[in-house]
């Protein structure tokens, strides 16, 4: 089945700053990879995804890219405030599955600091 | 939100006392989730449905039920809840007609096993 790695686990960045985080998928046959935020205390919610026809998405401040190749893809934020700190996840279906799963990363605690 | 609530929202109860959880959607979403979430861990499928009666296990079924009768309930139950069943509790959906595999959450169960 499909494993998602992610990293960093924690990330801490000055406000305007830009933050990276990376995750490599197992399956090449998975097709769809979204990035979630999820605050302290708050539900994940999703705030990008990519298709694997495309390698790079935006928007506003925030960008996706994907590497089928090598089997990463990578959220970019940009122009960082104090409210993107929290945690994110990526995730990547299992393309064998019917029912819609997703296998998600462990997370990463982003910290803007002011 | 995706019109999904969860109840309760925060429950302790005692190591060895069963525990049901309720996830309520009223968009007539065919997909949903239970997902359970442990600091370094990320998110992890518990079980999930497809459908009214058709429902399979997730990576982390071990422990838990879940039954769904009515396309907007979902229930997961602990039988005999333990103190490593103590996590937040997240149930999801996949959208209606959904090409890929969006998922979106509920606002989370805290449970609490003493």
């Amino acid at each position: 089945g499909e494993n998602v790695e992610q990293h960093p686990s924690t990330l801490s960045v000055q406000e305007g700053d830009s933050a990276v985080i990376k995750c490599t998928y197992s399956d090449s046959a998975s097709n769809y990879f979204p990035w979630y935020k999820q605050e302290l205390g708050k539900r994940p919610q999703l705030i990008i995804d990519i298709r694997s026809n495309v390698g790079e998405k935006k928007d506003q401040r925030i960008a996706v890219t994907l590497n089928k190749t090598a089997k990463h893809f990578s959220l970019h934020i940009t122009e960082t405030q104090p409210e993107d700190s929290a945690v994110y996840f990526c995730a990547a279906p299992d393309p064998y599955n019917q029912g819609g799963k997703l296998i998600f990363g462990q997370g990463t605690e982003l910290s803007v600091k002011p | 939100d995706a019109g999904i609530t969860q109840s309760p929202r925060h429950k302790v109860t005692e190591t060895g006392t069963p525990v049901t959880l309720r996830c309520h959607q009223t968009e007539n979403h065919r997909y949903m989730y239970w997902y359970r979430q442990d600091p370094g861990h990320g998110l992890r499928l518990i079980h999930y449905s497809y459908g009214v009666k058709d429902t399979d296990k997730g990576e982390v079924s071990d422990g838990y039920s879940v039954s769904r009768s009515k396309t907007e309930d979902f229930l997961l139950t602990l039988e005999s809840a333990t103190s490593s069943q103590t996590s937040v509790y997240f149930c999801a959906i996949r959208l209606r007609g959904a090409t890929y595999n969006e998922q979106f959450f509920g606002p989370g169960t805290r449970l609490t096993v003493l």
